[in-house]
């Protein structure tokens, strides 16, 4: 059975940085696609970030050149180090896998900047 | 640059709610859209994706299609734990980037 476990959030003020981890079992992240989508508290899902097999990446505008996704294949796990972090930022942190669409998502780990 | 959804749809117990996901030619339009369920508490669920393909452990009361821009779920014979967040998302290829719709809230009376 594949599941997705995010660690890693937290309060911290804002401009500091913080990572995120996402650990997979059940599944191998060098043949899957990954992500990592965000809710903010009572709205919708924003998408973050994807890495592909190959390792190639990209993010959404809203976190280019702040956030970067990766993955440490030995250890199935899936990063996401953020920096410069903004009250924006607030949010609840899922990892996903996609198969034609999100199939599989972690429960998520809470994000909250405030000073 | 986000799918359009409503936010909020009721229906009845037993009947039909139709829930649309309106975008672009450059997302749904292009590869369709993918659906989610949210109860609240807990992580989205995948219901379909490319428009009509169920997860294997989806029931056949949900069902996708597409016109054009405009993607479709319909969920028949609604029952109490339909009630839920419904999302929308579809890979944009002008903005390579996933999109979401902002949500639709279903009510079942």
């Amino acid at each position: 059975q594949v599941q997705l476990v995010e660690s890693g959030g937290g309060v911290i003020q804002p401009g500091r940085s913080l990572r995120l981890s996402c650990v997979g079992s059940g599944l191998s992240f060098t043949n899957n696609i990954m992500h990592w989508v965000r809710q903010t508290p009572g709205k919708g899902l924003e998408w973050v970030a994807v890495i592909w097999y190959a390792g190639d990446k990209t993010h959404a505008d809203s976190v280019k050149g702040r956030f970067s996704i990766s993955t440490d294949n030995f250890n199935n796990t899936m990063y996401l180090e953020m920096t410069s972090l903004t009250p924006e930022d607030t949010a609840l942190y899922f990892c996903a896998k996609e198969a034609d669409g999100f199939d599989v998502w972690g429960q998520g780990t809470m994000v909250t900047v405030s000073s | 640059a986000g799918l359009t959804q409503p936010p909020s749809v009721s229906k009845g117990l037993r009947q039909t709610a139709t829930l649309t996901c309106t975008g672009h030619r450059t997302n749904v339009g292009n590869e369709g859209a993918a659906w989610l369920r949210q109860h609240q508490g807990h992580p989205p669920k995948l219901l379909s994706y490319r428009n009509n393909n169920r997860p294997s452990d989806i029931s056949e009361r949900f069902s996708a299609s597409r016109s054009g821009d405009t993607a479709s779920l319909t969920i028949t014979g609604l029952q109490p734990e339909d009630e839920a967040e419904y999302y929308c998302s579809a890979w944009d290829i002008n903005l390579s980037a996933w999109v979401f719709g902002g949500g639709t809230k279903l009510t079942v009376l």
